[in-house]
């Protein structure tokens, strides 16, 4: 069985801090993703990464960078948290362009910034 | 680019009644479309997708979904529901070759005895 697993499950940080999610997964996938989930708003895509060193800008990366210096795990960093990025985080991951389309998902981290 | 909507934001139902998720996705070029489920407190698990072929595509735990490429729909049906059935629903769409979705908003059915 494909498992993600996010280094948290509860974070609580405050305002200004810099913030590390981390994402792993073990089934050698090429493509990781993060995404956060809004009530109301469904899943948006952060940043996703196709390749170790590799990265794209997703929908709503404003506010946030993403780090992949090893094919397993994926960090999503907030540079300097703010209480409008309190949201439940996710990550993903995908094959690759074999089967691209199925893609498996971490238990999320629910992040609030005070 | 493409979009995707749910029309219904929340679902009650009562447990061993049928259940029918409603997804509409706009797209000009030909896409492969996903049902999702989240449990409380958990990641989201794939239920079934259509990639081609057959447009009835049968999931796990009793769902099935039906792509309908004139009326731009991919609704979701379940014929008898239970208790534990009682989770949030995400439709989504795949964006391109790499795998990026587009998710619905989110459908929380909410089973009742």
């Amino acid at each position: 069985d494909v498992k993600v697993t996010q280094s948290s499950r509860y974070l609580v940080k405050r305002t200004g801090e810099k913030v590390f999610l981390e994402c792993v997964q073990d089934m050698d996938h090429e493509n990781m993703f993060w995404y956060r989930q809004d009530p109301g708003l469904g899943l948006r895509l952060i940043y996703f990464s196709y390749d170790v060193k590799m990265k794209e800008k997703g929908d709503i990366p404003e506010g946030y960078s993403v780090s992949r210096e090893k094919k397993e795990r994926f960090s999503l960093i907030l540079e300097s948290a703010s209480t409008n990025q309190t949201s439940m985080y996710l990550c993903a991951s995908s094959l690759g362009q074999v089967r691209p389309y199925e893609q498996y998902f971490g238990p999320g981290t629910r992040l609030t910034v005070t | 680019a493409q979009s995707v909507t749910q029309l219904d934001s929340q679902v009650p139902v009562f447990e061993e009644a049928p259940v029918e998720l409603r997804c509409n996705y706009s797209s000009s070029v030909s896409v492969y479309l996903f049902w999702y489920v989240q449990y409380p407190n958990q990641g989201l698990q794939l239920l079934l997708k259509y990639l081609s072929g057959s447009t009835l595509v049968k999931g796990i735990n009793g769902f099935e979904a039906e792509f309908n490429k004139s009326q731009t729909s991919f609704h979701l049906r379940k014929p008898s529901v239970h208790i534990s059935d009682t989770a949030e629903y995400f439709c989504a769409v795949s964006v391109d070759s790499w795998g990026k979705f587009q998710f619905g908003a989110g459908t929380q059915v909410v089973v009742t005895p």
